[in-house]
């Protein structure tokens, strides 16, 4: 069965360094989410591509994560520097299109930024 | 403002037993999804029921049905004759805009032997 791949799956890293991760979506689903999840809390949406589109980057901290999906495939987050305020599971999905299809999670990357 | 509340940190249930979890939502567009997943202990986030806000009659999926009630803005899980792996967080969400998804804080469930 297909399934959105995410690595790494764990990451700890000092902080002020730079992290990236990696998302490789189901075949031929056109969005691509990048959503952060705080222990606790539900997951809240950091980015959305359409292809290669960025449709929807209100709640990404710009001055330090940026996200590309440049062939409009698989897609790549970072944080330069890190905070220990970014420790958290950074989940990746995928869907067909909006709206009305549900999306697909790939198992996520958990961050420990120390 | 566009927001979801789910407003039972935990619940348990005994296996066999029917349980539901409430989901209420806010939002002024007229056209909308509802969504539940279910986020296992390993972490991936696994689909579960969807309904959308023109749809007359509440969704099912097998053990799974979701009681939507518009005027009330409410949209529970209801999970029937639990089995301990349902024992899980789960996660109301709500598409708007017709291309973003909004998640609520989460309920996690404990079904108990």
């Amino acid at each position: 069965e297909a399934e959105v791949a995410q690595s790494p799956r764990y990451k700890i890293t000092e902080k002020s360094q730079a992290v990236a991760f990696w998302c490789d979506p189901i075949s031929g689903h056109a969005t691509l989410y990048w959503y952060r999840q705080i222990l606790g809390q539900g997951p809240e949406l950091l980015v959305q591509f359409q292809d290669e589109s960025v449709v929807d980057d209100s709640q990404l901290p710009k001055d330090r994560f940026s996200a590309e999906r440049l062939k409009g495939v698989d897609s790549t987050l970072k944080i330069q520097p890190a905070e220990l305020g970014d420790s958290a599971m950074y989940l990746c999905a995928s869907s067909l299109e909006p709206p009305n299809t549900e999306a697909f999670f790939g198992q996520g990357t958990r961050l420990t930024v120390v | 403002a566009q927001k979801i509340t789910q407003t039972q940190p935990g619940m348990f249930v005994q296996e066999k037993e029917a349980v539901t979890l409430d989901c209420t939502y806010d939002t002024s567009d007229q056209s909308y999804g509802l969504f539940w997943y279910k986020q296992p202990s390993s972490g991936e986030m696994i689909f579960l029921i969807y309904q959308g806000s023109y749809d007359e009659q509440n969704a099912t999926e097998g053990r799974y049905s979701l009681n939507f009630q518009k005027a009330r803005k409410s949209a529970n899980l209801v999970i029937s004759a639990s089995q301990l792996g349902d024992s899980a967080m789960y996660f109301c969400a709500m598409l708007i805009g017709g291309f973003k998804t909004i998640f609520g804080a989460g309920t996690r469930l404990f079904v108990k032997a």
